[in-house]
């Protein structure tokens, strides 16, 4: 099966910027898509296609997908940012469909 | 602007089964663009997709999960639903629906076709507690 391999948390400070990682093999080959879950609310799709954005995100919110990672930036980061980010692909090459990685907290000091 | 709204128990006996319904609201779910889908997040982990389905029926399943779910859809009523047999405690979960975005392209970059199957928007979730 295809995995998704994130690091589990992440901790800054207002200002600096974050860099979230989503390893998996040739996952370049793959359409990659980002989600920020903020406690007690809903998933919400902040990037998809590898690296547009939906309208309504913030633009310091950027991604890049290549080789066997993908990358999510948001560059100065604010309280607000505070929330579990997730990556997920759809892999075709075995019949699990949909993959998410196991998510990334993110820590405003 | 589309909105999904879930419903149904918040508490399910162990070995029954587990049913919700997904309600669309603010578009059609017949659209072939899209499928719809059924993901969940059991507490203090992480997201796990259950399954999708697209409006004529056809279904796609988690192989982990395949053997105790059934999604279906009823386009009379613009919802689909869940069911989830056997239960246990291990299915204690929020239970999220969303639209899932099915789109094929040509990735300039990589030279390699994409699928891009992505959920937006989502319901904002419900709690499903399996206990006797």
């Amino acid at each position: 099966s295809y995995v998704l391999t994130q690091p589990p948390s992440l901790s800054l400070a207002p200002g600096e910027s974050a860099r979230f990682t989503c390893g998996g093999n040739n996952i370049g080959t793959k359409s990659v898509h980002w989600y920020q879950r903020k406690p007690g609310q809903a998933p919400v799709l902040v990037i998809y296609y590898d690296s547009d954005r939906p309208s309504g995100i913030p633009e310091r919110f950027s991604a890049s997908n290549s080789g066997n990672t993908a990358t999510l930036t948001i560059s100065s980061v604010e309280a607000g940012d505070e929330a579990d980010y997730y990556c997920q692909v759809w892999d075709s090459s075995t019949d699990l469909g949909v993959v998410f990685g196991g998510g990334t907290k993110l820590t405003v000091l | 602007q589309l909105q999904m709204q879930e419903s149904g128990p918040g508490l399910v006996k162990p070995s029954e089964t587990l049913s919700l319904t997904c309600t669309v609201s603010g578009g059609s779910i017949s659209s072939s663009s899209y499928f719809w889908g059924w993901i969940r997040q059991p507490p203090g982990k992480g997201l796990e997709w259950i399954g999708s389905i697209y409006y004529s029926g056809s279904t796609y399943y988690n192989p982990s999960l395949k053997s105790r779910v059934t999604i279906s859809v009823d386009t009379s009523k613009n919802q689909f639903s869940l069911k989830l047999t056997s239960v246990t405690a291990a299915d204690t979960a929020v239970y999220y629906c969303a639209r899932v975005g099915n789109q094929i392209y040509y990735d300039i970059l990589t030279g390699h076709n994409k699928v891009g199957r992505r959920f937006d928007p989502w319901g904002q979730g419900t709690l499903v507690t399996v206990s006797s």
